[in-house]
């Protein structure tokens, strides 16, 4: 079965852009995850979504930053405009929801760089 | 909220050295995860634990559940070369319906052969 899936891996893009992070999660998960990870503050979550519903996102750290699920195989994350503090490492996950521990699994990353 | 504290930060290590490294919280968890992320990768779970006291063991890699729900522990006997990377304890918070994990700051191995 494929993973989780995620694009681009890698962007590059001048502060002020608009970015847009996309991802297909497991088929049959219910659960849909955006963390992301930066070496001062870790792995943080954003967002994250139940059956397509977002549920949780206290985490998201401004207006700047939006997140879509328009159905169960794809979600977008967006930032706009973007600024150079967004550079980090944003993993999506998915999970069938029980028990979560043993049912999550992330994607490779998308690797930001806003300069 | 609740946070997971992660210690020793980070680890250098002879190749065939054992390896110990603990998660606590100040406050109780019902679960307690352990990933490791390699280089370029996204985290990848070894281990979940689910009951207080629980020691569970994966290969090389042995985790234990702290009696008072606020620590864990993860060993590594024998390292080796593809030991390499990031090791995260996570957990879901005691909140009502939550199902979202919360992550530790990680401890980074490095092996020297």
């Amino acid at each position: 079965d494929a993973g989780v899936i995620q694009s681009p891996r890698h962007e590059v893009t001048e502060m002020g852009q608009e970015v847009t992070l996309r991802c297909k999660p497991i088929s049959g998960h219910d659960y849909l995850f955006w963390y992301r990870q930066t070496m001062m503050r870790g792995l943080e979550l954003l967002i994250y979504f139940n059956n397509n519903v977002p549920i949780d996102d206290s985490g998201m750290p401004e207006d700047r930053f939006s997140a879509k699920m328009p159905n169960a195989s794809f979600s977008t994350l967006k930032i706009q405009p973007s600024e150079p503090r967004d550079s980090a490492v944003y993993f999506c996950a998915s999970s069938s929801g029980q028990p979560l521990g043993n049912t999550i699994y992330f994607g490779e990353g998308s690797w930001l760089t806003v300069v | 909220g609740q946070q997971l504290n992660q210690s020793p930060q980070s680890m250098f290590i002879q190749e065939g050295e054992d390896v110990s490294m603990n998660c606590t919280s100040s406050s109780i968890f019902n679960t307690w995860l352990w990933y490791k992320q390699d280089p370029g990768e996204g985290p990848v779970l070894l281990i979940a634990l689910y009951k207080a006291g629980e020691l569970t063991s994966n290969g090389r890699l042995t985790a234990q559940f702290g009696i008072t729900r606020k620590d864990s522990f993860l060993n590594i006997s024998a390292s080796i070369p593809s030991d390499v990377g990031i090791y995260f304890c996570a957990g879901p918070p005691l909140i009502q319906g939550a199902q979202k994990l919360v992550f530790g700051q990680g401890t980074r191995l490095t092996i020297n052969p």
